[in-house]
């Protein structure tokens, strides 16, 4: 079974600052996907970045951006330019590539509560 | 732009009491799921549907807990009877169909008390 660890429960930012989310996970597939999760308070969960294990290529969407290590099995989160609206819990989650059942369910770790500071 | 609706949004409810909660996905959804969120805790798969079949329910507690999609469609999710432990938030979510190519869209989900 697939674990997904963040060793961050809350962290702060200054806004403009960088900020950085810790992951790690374990699974002994090759083939996975990577994503992290926006939930802001009281609004539903939004999807952030994806990465597909395959790609060397870290995944970037506009302020937010990954360092994936694949040997180290980390996955962390860096956020640009923070702004009021980043304030929210963030998830990382897991997904195998293949499922010879069909399902394919996010396996998230616990999440951090990050909150950007005026 | 199109969203997953759930409702009702909160409930409290007596243990022992059946509850039900229903989720209506985005238009052609095929893929539909259901999680549970502890507080403190990331969402936990309970059920996924495929059109109106399960594909995984094996974390669905069978014994209380049930889930229909029967047009393939809309879904509900009942709880009977509740129980204290079952406070939690539960989230639906839907995508045009499933695997990791496939983005899921939360709804805002119902958080359930049960006193």
């Amino acid at each position: 079974a697939q674990t997904v660890t963040q060793s961050q429960p809350e962290m702060s930012v200054q806004e403009a600052e960088t900020v950085t989310l810790s992951c790690t996970y374990d699974t002994s597939e090759s083939n996975y996907y990577l994503f992290w999760y926006k939930q802001p308070p009281s609004r539903q969960m939004i999807l952030v970045i994806r990465q597909e294990a395959y790609k060397q290529q870290n995944a970037t969407e506009n302020r937010f951006s990954v360092n994936f290590q694949k040997a180290a099995k980390s996955f962390s989160l860096k956020i640009s330019d923070s702004q009021l609206g980043d304030t929210a819990m963030y998830f990382c989650a897991f997904m195998n590539q293949y499922s010879g059942a069909g399902s394919y369910q996010l396996t998230f770790g616990k999440g951090t509560k990050l909150s950007v500071i005026p | 732009e199109a969203e997953v609706a759930q409702s009702p949004r909160y409930k409290i409810t007596e243990k022992s009491q059946a509850v039900a909660f229903w989720c209506d996905p985005i238009s052609g959804h095929a893929t539909l799921y259901w999680y549970r969120q502890i507080l403190g805790q990331g969402p936990e798969l309970l059920v996924q549907f495929q059109d109106e079949s399960v594909v995984d329910d094996s974390q669905l507690p069978k014994d209380r807990f049930s889930a229909e999609r029967l047009k393939g469609v809309d879904s509900t999710l009942k709880i009977q009877p509740a129980e204290l432990g079952d406070s939690a938030m539960y989230l639906c979510a839907s995508s045009l169909a499933g695997g990791p190519g496939y983005e899921q869209f939360f709804g805002p989900g119902t958080r359930l008390t049960v006193l």
